[in-house]
């Protein structure tokens, strides 16, 4: 099942640098998308969320953009802390219900 | 904060043993989860559970599965006779209601089959 991908395994960043975590989808009839975070031995936290019928939502320091038409979408962290380093899941739903969810990306902050 | 918890947080159990995985989901959320996380794989539905019935089931759900909501307050996951390939993190989640996408998650049972 690979209808939510997130293609980078691993993201390093500098403190107090922008982190840009992507993920694709090739469902197009997902109409709502949410990012998680996880630590290790945790279940996945939720972040922040988006309509499909938006492009952008904004939460401090997290700012989650949708293009619908590339099935795309990002979630932006500014200014990365060391304590945002987890492991981050986007998941897709087609209604309210089952979510399915990417690999997840290892996003790692150096102080 | 209101939080979903879950028991135990490690389970081990030998194949063809029944498990019952426990969470109490937030009190005031009327939807409820399973999901489960094979090592190295992605998250995965298992079944949502709404109204004391089941609202939707992935194909991993098969007749070995069963949920239950005993109580006002606990939602269970029993495996009737395990499998080596039940090995996995399950994760119990629940939300407001029909309306809410957003799923807050317990942090895991790891179960164990040898």
């Amino acid at each position: 099942d690979q209808q939510v991908k997130q293609n980078s395994p691993s993201l390093s960043v500098q403190e107090g640098r922008i982190s840009i975590l992507n993920c694709d989808y090739t469902n197009s009839m997902f109409d709502y998308f949410l990012w998680y975070k996880k630590y290790p031995a945790e279940g996945p936290t939720f972040l922040i969320s988006i309509s499909s019928i938006k492009d952008k939502n904004e939460d401090g320091r997290f700012t989650v953009f949708l293009n619908k038409s590339a099935k795309h979408l990002s979630l932006h962290i500014v200014p990365s802390q060391p304590g945002d380093s987890a492991v981050y899941f986007c998941a897709a739903s087609v209604r309210v219900g089952m979510l399915t969810f990417g690999g997840g990306t290892r996003l790692m902050v150096k102080p | 904060e209101p939080e979903v918890t879950q028991t135990p947080s490690h389970q081990v159990t030998q194949m063809g043993q029944e498990v019952i995985l426990r969470c109490v989901p937030i009190s005031n959320h009327l939807y409820f989860y399973w999901y489960r996380q094979i090592l190295g794989q992605k998250v995965e539905f298992l079944v949502s559970f709404y109204n004391n019935e089941i609202s939707e089931k992935s194909e991993i759900f098969d007749d070995q599965f069963s949920v239950e909501r005993p109580d006002g307050s606990n939602f269970t996951l029993k495996i009737r006779s395990t499998k080596l390939e039940d090995s996995a993190m399950y994760f119990c989640a629940s939300s407001w209601d029909r309306t809410s996408y957003e799923q807050y998650f317990g942090p895991g049972t790891r179960l164990t089959v040898t």
